[in-house]
């Protein structure tokens, strides 16, 4: 069946690194791909979207693109700060379905 | 602009107690979803509503479990006999419309305790 595998956490970086969280997918047909945020406390929000193939998804100086032939959908931010510490999930969207990853909790240093 | 929003927030409750949780979706929205997140363990969908109809229900949704969405507003998810295993985050999600190009509104969540 379907499913969502993503980078193992903790991932703890200094203020102003570069982030890339691995996220790849099993899907037959072509699911749309989403990466949601929860920071501390709050509920999950949806961060960036791509609904096709070779489609990016960007939002908030994050971007992530849709690759049908590695499967991938990586998040990417060239510049991270204290505030986007957060617990990241990957997931694909089918069928009225979201299948999540198990998360990746980053920690952001000052 | 209010989002979906969950009652109650915590829930602590002993073995074998039913529970009850309530979720009012964004006002406008057609669709209604349940999930249940583990600690460490991303959400997994249990069921989901449009409108007042339970189109699907998931397997991890055991006959100790039921929702209902009675006039296609707010729905509610029961948990009768609680047992240890049930203790996780209930999450409810919204959106107005099905298909894998709309994204879900989610709540905050309902953490339920078993002692």
């Amino acid at each position: 069946g379907d499913s969502v595998t993503q980078m193992e956490g903790p991932v703890t970086l200094s203020e102003e690194a570069f982030l890339t969280i691995n996220c790849t997918y099993t899907a037959t047909g072509y699911p749309s791909l989403f990466w949601y945020v929860q920071y501390p406390g709050e509920g999950l929000q949806l961060l960036l979207k791509a609904t096709k193939a070779d489609d990016k998804g960007s939002n908030k100086g994050f971007e992530a693109t849709y690759r049908k032939e590695t499967t991938s959908f990586h998040l990417e931010k060239g510049s991270v700060q204290v505030s986007d510490s957060a617990v990241y999930f990957c997931a694909l969207h089918r069928d009225d379905k979201i299948i999540f990853g198990k998360g990746t909790r980053l920690h952001i240093l000052p | 602009d209010t989002g979906v929003s969950q009652d109650p927030r915590h829930k602590i409750t002993k073995r074998g107690q039913n529970v009850t949780f309530r979720c009012d979706p964004i006002s406008e929205h057609n669709r209604l979803y349940w999930y249940r997140q583990t600690l460490g363990q991303g959400p997994e969908f249990l069921t989901y509503f449009q409108n007042e109809a339970q189109l699907e229900k998931s397997r991890l949704l055991s006959d100790r479990f039921s929702a209902e969405r009675p006039k296609g507003s707010f729905s509610t998810l029961e948990i009768q006999r609680t047992e240890q295993g049930d203790s996780a985050m209930y999450l409810c999600a919204s959106s107005p419309g099905g298909g894998s190009n709309q994204p879900q509104h989610f709540g905050d969540g309902t953490r339920l305790s078993i002692l």
